[in-house]
């Protein structure tokens, strides 16, 4: 069946530090993939997206690269800051007569100053 | 602009009690989905809903219902809670994009 994985943390970071969240993903067809963020006390909201291989999805300096034949979508920003600080989920999307959205277990990030 | 609207925010249930989670979207949405959100787990799908009248299963359903009457609302109805459906739940709806647009979540804690 579709899954995701993703590395579970937590994960502390100092200030102005490289940030990866690995996301691997099982899939039958050709998924979308998602980064979702969740601030604390608030909703999930879409922080970027690719629709097929080769594509990079960037927002707010982050970014991720669709690549097929690793099925991977890892997320890199290269200096995070304090407002950072959030869970991210890594999520996939196989079109059906619904396009349920799959979900990651989350990977919650810290970063101090 | 509202978006997804949830309520209540915070609820504590005894065993076997019920009760219902609202939600509304605002946008004019076709699907709207019920997630569950535990520790380690991401989240999960409840129910969704391709459109008014019309209602399917996601992954964990047992011991909920839904229904979708108008485009707008998508209420989520425990039936006998249970201290394993403890959770944060969330709301969501699309447009088919498959990008989706959550609500900021209810804390049920049920006793």
């Amino acid at each position: 069946g579709n899954s995701v994985t993703q590395m579970e943390g937590p994960v502390t970071l100092s200030e102005e530090a490289f940030l990866t969240i690995n996301c691997t993903y099982t899939a039958t067809g050709y998924p979308s993939l998602f980064w979702y963020v969740q601030y604390p006390g608030e909703g999930l909201q879409l922080l970027l997206k690719a629709t097929k291989a080769d594509d990079k999805g960037s927002n707010k300096g982050f970014e991720a690269t669709y690549r097929k034949e690793t099925t991977s979508f890892h997320l890199e920003k290269g200096s995070v800051q304090v407002s950072d600080s959030a869970v991210y989920f890594c999520a996939l999307s196989v079109v059906t007569s619904y396009d349920k959205v799959i979900f990651g277990p989350g990977t919650s990030l810290s970063v101090i100053p | 602009n509202a978006g997804v609207t949830q309520t209540p925010k915070f609820q504590v249930l005894k065993t076997g009690q019920s009760m219902t989670l609202q939600c509304a979207q605002d946008m004019n949405h076709e699907y709207m989905s019920w997630y569950r959100q535990d520790p380690g787990m991401g989240l999960r799908l409840i129910h969704y809903s391709v459109g008014a009248g019309i209602t399917d299963q996601g992954e964990v359903p047992n011991g909920y219902n839904v229904s979708r009457s108008t485009t707008e609302d998508f209420p989520l109805r425990l039936l006998s809670a249970a201290p394993s459906q403890t959770s944060v739940y969330f709301c969501a709806s699309n447009s088919g994009a498959n990008v989706l647009t959550f609500g900021a979540g209810s804390r049920l804690t049920v006793l």
